[in-house]
C-alpha cells in the first residue's frame, strides 16, 4: 500500500535550520510529485511547494521561496524539505503529501517542529 | 493566489443530523476542488475530489456538490467519526490554496 514516511520531530533555536524527509513506499515514487505543508497549532492547511521526484523541479509558494528548498534522493525514494532562518511562528506539524498535479490522497504522519528559544 | 472561502467556521449537530459546509473560490475552478476531514492529531484524509467524487472506500453519506467557484459539501447523516474539522481545496491552480475549515463538534 502507499505510505510516505517522515522524520521525528524536531526542536531548533530561531535562526538555525531543520530538514525534514519524506520516504515513499508501496508505488513508483519517481511517477508523482511531492507537496509540502504545514499546519501551525490550531490553524488551517498551508501549502509550501512541490517537488517532481524524477526531475527535481520544483515550484515553491512565493511565501517560502527564500527560506524552503526542496530536494529529492532517488536512490532512496526520499525528498527533503530545508526550511532556514526558523522563527518561532514556524512552529508547526509539517506534512508531505503524494501530489499528482491533482487531490492529495496520500499524506505522511506530520512532523511537529518546534522553534523556540 | 486564488483564495477559498469556506463557511461556516464552526458548527454544533448531533448523531444523525444532515449538515451542509460551503466552499466558494475567488475565481473559476472547474471541478478542481477536494474535501478532506482532519481528527485531531491526525493527517487530513480526502474524501472527494472533482468537487464530486468519493475516494473508494467513503462512505456514500458524503455528498460534494457544485463547479466553478461555488461548492458544497453534505453529510447526510453524521456519525461518530465525522466530528471532525472539513477543508475544501483547490487544485486548479499553484499555489494550492485551503479553506479555513470548519469544525463540526457535538450538539
Amino acid at each position: 500500500q502507499v505510505q510516505l514516511v517522515q522524520s521525528g520531530g524536531e526542536v531548533k533555536k530561531p535562526g538555525t535550520s531543520v530538514r525534514v524527509s519524506c520516504k515513499g513506499s508501496g508505488y513508483e515514487f519517481a511517477k508523482f510529485g511531492i507537496s509540502w505543508l504545514r499546519q501551525a497549532p490550531g490553524q488551517g492547511l498551508e501549502w509550501m511547494g512541490w517537488i517532481d521526484p524524477d526531475t527535481g523541479n520544483t515550484n515553491d509558494a512565493q511565501k517560502f521561496k527564500d527560506r524552503v528548498m526542496l530536494a529529492t534522493d532517488s536512490a532512496t525514494d526520499t525528498v527533503y524539505m530545508e526550511m532556514k532562518n526558523l522563527r518561532s511562528d514556524d512552529t508547526a506539524v509539517y506534512y508531505c503529501a503524494r501530489d499528482p498535479s491533482g487531490p492529495l490522497a496520500y499524506w505522511g504522519q506530520g512532523t511537529l517542529v518546534t522553534v523556540s528559544s | 493566489d486564488i483564495q477559498m472561502t469556506q463557511s461556516p467556521s464552526s458548527l454544533s449537530a448531533s448523531l444523525g443530523d444532515r449538515v451542509t459546509i460551503t466552499c466558494r473560490a475567488s475565481q473559476n475552478i472547474g471541478h478542481y476542488l477536494g474535501w478532506y476531514r482532519q481528527k485531531p492529531g491526525k493527517a487530513p484524509e480526502l474524501l472527494l475530489y472533482g468537487a464530486s467524487i468519493l475516494l473508494e472506500g467513503v462512505p456514500s453519506r458524503f455528498i460534494g456538490t457544485g463547479s466553478g467557484t461555488d461548492f458544497t459539501l453534505t453529510i447526510s447523516s453524521l456519525r461518530p467519526e465525522d466530528f471532525a474539522t472539513y477543508y475544501c481545496q483547490q487544485y486548479d491552480n499553484v499555489p494550492r490554496t485551503f479553506g479555513r475549515g470548519t469544525k463540526v463538534d457535538i450538539k
